[in-house]
């Protein structure tokens, strides 16, 4: 079966580091593309892009490029989301997620971690 | 960035109704439009791909149209189960953005 489980929470304080984490397994980890999902507080969905653990290819989202570090392990099947210098509006829960590119056209998410609640606090 | 934009935000409804929800695209997106149910607490999971297409183990009350820069999402006899946000999400061009969100909730 087919899962991606994500590392657990994290509390951090403003200006520190961190990296989470995405572990495939069920399938050919380095043949699909992994993607991150923001989640804040009570609000919507927000993409922030993609990376192909094969060659290391990254589309960011205009809006995280230059906030947010995506990269991956390919001999572990994990990806990573990191960040060099937390703000308190980084609060917020973290999906990734399996990239799906189907016959013709289809491009979905069709596997999802479970999530990693980031709190950045003072 | 094209921009999702659904309609409503919310809504409330009793089981066994006949539920839409729309997504309009900023610019043609074609069929390339996924849906998303996101139940409280939980990761988002596919239910609609390609705009009309019924992703496999979903049940069939979940149905969804539309092409170009108009979408709807209908769910054909409410269930209680089905409370959840929902969310459309255009693949056409990246950033794949998505809508929203409309929020479902039982009369």
């Amino acid at each position: 079966e087919v899962h991606l489980v994500q590392s657990g929470a994290e509390v951090k304080k403003p200006g520190e580091s961190l990296k989470i984490s995405c572990k495939g397994s069920g399938y050919n980890f380095v043949d699909y593309w992994i993607g991150w999902v923001r989640q804040m507080p009570g609000k919507g969905l927000e993409w922030m892009g993609i990376m192909y653990p094969a060659d290391s290819d990254i589309r960011y989202s205009p809006s995280f490029q230059g906030q947010v570090t995506m990269s991956a392990d390919k001999s572990n099947n994990t990806a990573y989301l990191q960040w060099g210098s937390l703000k308190a509006s980084d609060t917020a829960i973290y999906y990734c997620a399996r990239r799906f590119l189907g016959g013709v056209g289809t491009d979905v998410f069709d596997i999802w971690g479970q999530g990693t609640l980031v709190t950045v606090s003072s | 960035d094209i921009q999702m934009t659904q309609s409503p935000s919310s809504l409330s409804a009793s089981v066994g109704d006949r539920v839409t929800i729309t997504c309009q695209a900023s610019q043609d997106i074609s069929n390339s439009l996924n849906w998303y149910q996101q139940k409280p607490g939980k990761a988002p999971k596919l239910l609609i791909y390609d705009a009309s297409n019924l992703e496999t183990g979903v049940p069939s009350r979940f149905s969804g149209s539309g092409s170009g820069t108009y979408f709807t999402f209908t769910i054909s006899g409410l269930q209680s189960e089905d409370i959840a946000t929902y969310y459309c999400q255009q693949c056409d061009d990246l950033p794949f953005t998505f809508g929203q969100g409309t929020k479902l909730e039982i009369k």
